[in-house]
């Protein structure tokens, strides 16, 4: 079966680092994606990897290696405005979007 | 980025009707579109695949008879939730499907429709 696999929740400090791993296992790979959704709100778009390697866009980074079935979304100097839940998706042979459940995070100051 | 806008985004109906939840594109062509519903704290679920101009693609255990979808044009899909009940309440996206400049075939979401059926 299809599964894509993170954590379901974090907590980080304000200024610091946090890394979010999603790991997955689907019929089909056509590129990984990560949304950001705030309690309420619908998914905004974050990124999107199809090669190995790291893709930096600001704070945020994310990572891929397909050989693992593995990305980690990396986001830097972590501020309030980051508590949310973060979301994995990887488009599958179909090109239809398998979802992970969501990684809550959680900024302390 | 693409804009995706949803309408209403939140409907309060009384048990036994139906309710219509509109989806559109604004700055972009849309040739497919997904509906979601996401329960608290959990997280989405695809309901259906709208293309345009044919019969929407239902996931398994959604009644097709029960949440109509019509995808009439490239920049609007509608949801109809018939005859709802109080389980229907729940927190329904859409998503609309953009191919961007690179190529990258990625789904932009509208802000969703809260839905509380009484």
């Amino acid at each position: 079966g299809q599964n894509i696999d993170q954590p379901t929740e974090m907590t980080a400090t304000e200024g610091a680092i946090v890394q979010i791993n999603c790991t997955y296992q689907t019929s089909g790979f056509n590129g990984l994606f990560w949304y950001q959704q705030h309690a309420g709100e619908a998914p905004t778009f974050l990124s999107y990897n199809v090669l190995d390697g790291l893709e930096e866009k600001g704070r945020f980074s994310s990572f891929l290696s397909r050989s693992k079935g593995y990305s980690y979304l990396l986001l830097k100097e972590l501020q309030m405005k980051d508590s949310a839940s973060y979301l994995c998706a990887v488009s599958d042979s179909n090109y239809q979007l398998i979802w992970g459940a969501g990684t809550k995070l959680i900024i302390k100051p | 980025g693409a804009v995706v806008s949803q309408h209403p985004s939140r409907v309060i109906c009384k048990s036994g009707t139906s309710v219509k939840i509109e989806c559109r594109s604004l700055d972009f062509q849309a040739t497919t579109m997904f509906w979601y519903r996401q329960f608290p704290k959990k997280s989405l679920m695809l309901m259906a695949t709208s293309n345009e101009g044919s019969k929407a693609t239902y996931e398994q255990g959604v009644e097709k008879d029960k949440f109509l979808i019509n995808h009439a044009s490239l920049t609007l899909s509608t949801l109809t939730v018939t005859s709802a009940h109080p389980e229907d309440s729940s927190f329904y996206i859409c998503s609309a499907r953009d191919l961007a400049g690179d190529s990258v075939e990625t789904q932009y979401f509208g802000p969703g429709t809260r839905l509380l059926v009484l």
